[in-house]
């Protein structure tokens, strides 16, 4: 298995462009889960998923958009870049609700500076 | 609103000495709480997770404990090692997929 895959691992946005964030994962876990990681500071949800074609918003969604057409897949998509989303963005999931106490198993990262 | 606080922020011990390092959260009526471990540049690995009825959680040199009703939790590592240089976080589970992170204690051990 390879587990939560993401890609880029870095990438440099230039202000207004937008870019799509991957992430995929190969355990069939229902639930999916957008992190963004700002410098010193701790994890902070965007969007996450309980399974193909259901999302809901997290602590931060603003700027940021999410599909889930597939059990395996969950792109995070920024449409309009600005300098507050340099961050470092994290894709997890679990096979339940975290409630139940499942493990969350997280990607490597993508590094976004938005100039 | 729930907060997570981790005390301190930053540790150096020299190796073999044992580590503690403390997680608060605000709200009591917490689902579980979890401890992960993150290496520079890399995503984050779960370590322990305590169930809200759980007093704590044992594997290998680590042993977390979970006070709730304190809103209090500690993660105890023994016998450190250069290798335990990381940056710790704890994180509680709060609604049903909803997880609130502390900022982290980075811990240094000096062979």
């Amino acid at each position: 298995n390879a587990g939560v895959t993401q890609t880029p691992k870095f990438r440099i946005l230039k202000i207004g462009q937008s870019m799509t964030l991957q992430c995929a994962q190969d355990m069939n876990h229902n639930y999916m889960y957008w992190y963004r990681q700002d410098p010193g500071m701790g994890l902070k949800l965007i969007y996450y998923s309980v399974g193909a074609g259901i999302t809901d918003k997290g602590e931060v969604p603003n700027g940021y958009n999410v599909s889930r057409s597939t059990t395996e897949d969950f792109p995070l998509r920024l449409e309009l870049a600005a300098p507050s989303q340099t961050s470092v963005y994290f894709c997890a999931s679990s096979p339940l609700r975290l409630a139940g106490g499942p493990q969350q198993y997280f990607g490597p990262g993508t590094r976004l500076t938005v100039t | 609103k729930q907060e997570v606080t981790q005390i301190p922020a930053a540790l150096s011990v020299p190796e073999g000495e044992n580590l503690v390092l403390n997680c608060s959260f605000t709200d009591s009526a917490i689902y579980n709480l979890q401890w992960f471990r993150q290496d520079p540049g890399k995503g984050l690995t779960s370590l322990l997770l305590i169930q809200s009825s759980q007093r704590e959680q044992t594997s290998g040199r680590l042993n977390a404990s979970l006070d709730k009703s304190s809103g209090r939790s500690t993660l105890y590592i023994a016998a450190s090692q250069p290798g335990d240089s990381a940056t710790y976080l704890c994180a509680v589970v709060y609604g049903n997929n909803r997880l609130a992170f502390g900022k982290g204690n980075q811990v240094v051990v000096i062979p």
